[in-house]
């Protein structure tokens, strides 16, 4: 059984940068057939998937168009976490932040119990 | 990458049967069979229902299907119960390597 526990700050200010980490168990972040992603929801846009970050015999990521130029997920091995990083916050991005596991092919079986991030100064 | 269009909400009684549609294009829903479905209930994480278009994790009623055809999919819930009152998303993968979900289902029970 996954489980993964979310950590990090519920307020940023304009312009500065969104950080938050999830812990894995059960599961290792170097899985070759598990990946890592990050999803968010607001009333206004409802599930939005940021991003991913996945092993197979090397570390790869893919990122949403609509964050691409502002977004990065990184992968700890020696932690068993894996992180999200997004530049230049704006109101527009306050949301509950998830991570999650899964893939394409067998769903997102896993997530994490969610983080409400509010960007205000 | 637009988000798929789904019905914004979706009501049936008791005992009936309700279908919720999700349609994208021939770049993501029409171009794989990489379309899973998931269930919200107010407060919580969502829940995988359905994955590869009609594929139920395991401990997910049987009352659940689903199908495809061309760009739109399609989850059935069977015998409505009153705990089916949620909102629902689906969501594809892309031909560009990246996921993107639905807009999202409120189902009632009436």
């Amino acid at each position: 059984q996954v489980q993964l526990q979310q950590s990090g700050p519920g307020l940023v200010k304009p312009s500065q940068t969104l950080s938050l980490t999830c812990a894995i168990s059960g599961d290792s972040v170097s899985s070759n057939s598990a990946a890592w992603n990050w999803i968010r929801q607001s009333p206004s846009r409802g599930l939005e998937w940021l991003g991913r970050t996945y092993y197979r015999s090397k570390w790869y990521n893919d990122y949403a168009i609509s964050v691409k130029s502002r977004i990065t997920i990184n992968p700890d091995t020696s932690k068993n976490q894996f992180s999200l990083q997004l530049n230049s916050v704006t109101p527009e991005d306050t949301a509950v932040y998830y991570c999650a596991s899964g893939t394409a092919a067998a769903g997102i079986g896993y997530w994490g119990q969610g983080t409400l991030v509010t960007v205000s100064s | 990458q637009s988000a798929l269009t789904q019905p914004a909400s979706v009501s049936g009684s008791p005992g009936q049967s309700i279908t919720i549609s999700c349609t994208g294009t021939s770049s993501d829903v029409g171009a794989y069979n990489y379309v899973s479905w998931y269930q919200q209930h107010p407060g919580k994480a969502p829940k995988l229902m359905m994955y590869d278009v009609s594929n139920r994790p395991s401990g997910v009623s049987n009352r659940f299907s689903g199908s495809k055809s061309g760009n739109t999919a399609s989850l059935t819930i069977s015998g409505l119960q009153a705990e089916d009152e949620a909102d629902y998303y689906c969501i594809s993968y892309t031909s560009s390597g990246t996921l993107v979900f639905g807009t999202g289902t409120k189902v009632t029970v009436l």
